[in-house]
């Protein structure tokens, strides 16, 4: 079946590196995906998205490629800042609106 | 273990009709637990959050509501459905709202309204 595969972390870096949480699906057909953002004490947030093959999505300085060559959708950010630490959900969805969701990435970043 | 529960998977209701989604989370207690809508073409968007007996939280004023009778069982109402209702509905839980957590989510149950 579909799926979303991340590493679970918790990753921990200091401020100013380089971040890269990995991402790969699984998936019949061309997908929608997503990485969704879960700061501390709040509900999911969608920072990001790509609708087909070699789209790129960006915000608030991360970046992701949508590569169907390799089914993954890795997200980047060249310097992580102490507020950028979160948990980090890569999604999937399809035109039938179901969403399926990796299980998260926890995000350290010290200062 | 802990695990999540939703169902129905599938619905299909006309216009007007009520609707009745039930969400429950064994092996934990006192979860925070939430519902959110994806609608097509849109991102996850939270509807409602709980953290506790009858406590809830409502982040979108629309035609839905939501109760929590017991500690692990979170339930998403509505008294007559509209077309713009339809979506895929996800139940997720937590284990605090108030420190650094991660959401679970259950399978979701896809609703369409005709």
């Amino acid at each position: 079946g579909d799926s979303v595969t991340q590493m679970e972390g918790p990753v921990t870096l200091s401020e100013e590196a380089f971040l890269t949480i990995n991402c790969t699906y699984t998936a019949t057909g061309y997908p929608s995906l997503f990485w969704y953002v879960q700061y501390p004490g709040e509900g999911l947030q969608l920072l990001l998205k790509a609708t087909k093959a070699d789209d790129k999505g960006s915000n608030k300085g991360f970046e992701a490629t949508y590569r169907k060559e390799t089914t993954s959708f890795h997200l980047e950010k060249g310097s992580v800042q102490v507020s950028d630490s979160a948990v980090y959900f890569c999604a999937l969805t399809f035109r039938d609106d179901k969403i399926i969701f990796g299980k998260g990435t926890r995000l350290h970043i010290l200062p | 273990s802990q695990t999540i529960h939703q169902w129905p998977a599938t619905l299909v209701q006309p216009v007007g009709s009520p609707l009745s989604l039930e969400c429950t989370v064994e092996g934990t207690s006192n979860p925070n637990l939430y519902w959110y809508r994806q609608a097509a073409g849109r991102g996850l968007q939270l509807l409602f959050y709980s953290v506790g007996i009858g406590q809830i939280s409502s982040e979108v004023p629309q035609n839905l509501s939501a109760s929590r009778p017991q500690d692990r069982q979170f339930i998403l109402s509505s008294k007559k459905l509209l077309l713009s209702d339809s979506g895929f509905y996800l139940c997720a839980w937590a284990p605090s709202r108030m420190t650094t957590f991660k959401q679970y989510f259950g399978p979701g149950t896809r609703l369409t309204v005709t």
